[in-house]
């Protein structure tokens, strides 16, 4: 969507290689959502920040896992030595009039 | 988080109506009822959502059981542009995250 701009759109990894996915929102949003998408399922929730603060990180599937918004607008998803098993989309979403989703990250790991 | 479920798949006609149907049995009397489409490499992007009274947008009707137990998204006429995965999603009145199913694949055919 217009109101969150994600990058890289695409990214290929080589297993066990660091990556960081960005997603910056339009100015003013207070809350931050992140979900993983795998292949032919729906999202699944990774991760909540309101403002700075990382309020719910219940969905992050191992500490290998790591976000954050220092200053409480963009934010950063970082994978720590990516496994196969990570290749999927990840989506950042701002609460909105509902939700306005980024169109994603596709990441591959190889 | 209460359980929706949808058919895998439906195919509709271009210029037809479509009724996607969802059953959410354990709905509580706070929970609304929204509707999000994916279209291929895009993310998630909101569609309608009611609590009880059926709702009408520019993009397409939302009809509620009585019960609330189930309802039906309609897109008056399809056209090539819907062709995109139809998720049913249950969201309490102060709920954050979003809980998605799979969804509905459909599929337009011209």
């Amino acid at each position: 969507g217009a109101g969150v701009s994600q990058s890289p759109r695409y990214k290929v990894a080589k297993r066990g290689q660091d990556v960081a996915l960005r997603c910056d929102p339009i100015s003013g949003h207070v809350s931050l959502f992140w979900y993983q998408q795998a292949l032919g399922q729906g999202p699944e929730f990774l991760t909540y920040f309101q403002n700075e603060a990382q309020l719910d990180k219940s969905g992050l599937p191992s500490d290998r896992f790591f976000a954050e918004r220092p200053e409480g607008s963009v934010s950063t998803l970082k994978i720590q030595r990516t496994q196969q098993e990570d290749s999927a989309v990840y989506l950042c979403a701002i609460p909105d009039k509902d939700y306005t989703f980024g169109s994603g990250t596709r990441l591959t790991v190889v | 988080d209460a359980k929706t479920t949808q058919p895998n798949s439906m195919e509709s006609n271009e210029e037809e109506p479509v009724h996607l149907p969802c059953n959410h049995s354990t709905i509580s009397g706070t929970d609304y009822i929204h509707w999000y489409r994916q279209l291929p490499s895009q993310g998630p992007e909101y569609v309608i959502h009611g609590l009880t009274s059926n709702v009408n947008n520019r993009m397409a009707s939302l009809a509620i059981a009585e019960d609330r137990k189930s309802s039906t998204l309609i897109l008056h006429r399809a056209t090539l542009r819907d062709a995109a995965v139809y998720y049913c999603i249950l969201r309490g009145e102060y709920g954050n995250k979003l809980v998605f199913g799979a969804g509905t694949i459909l599929r337009v055919k011209s």
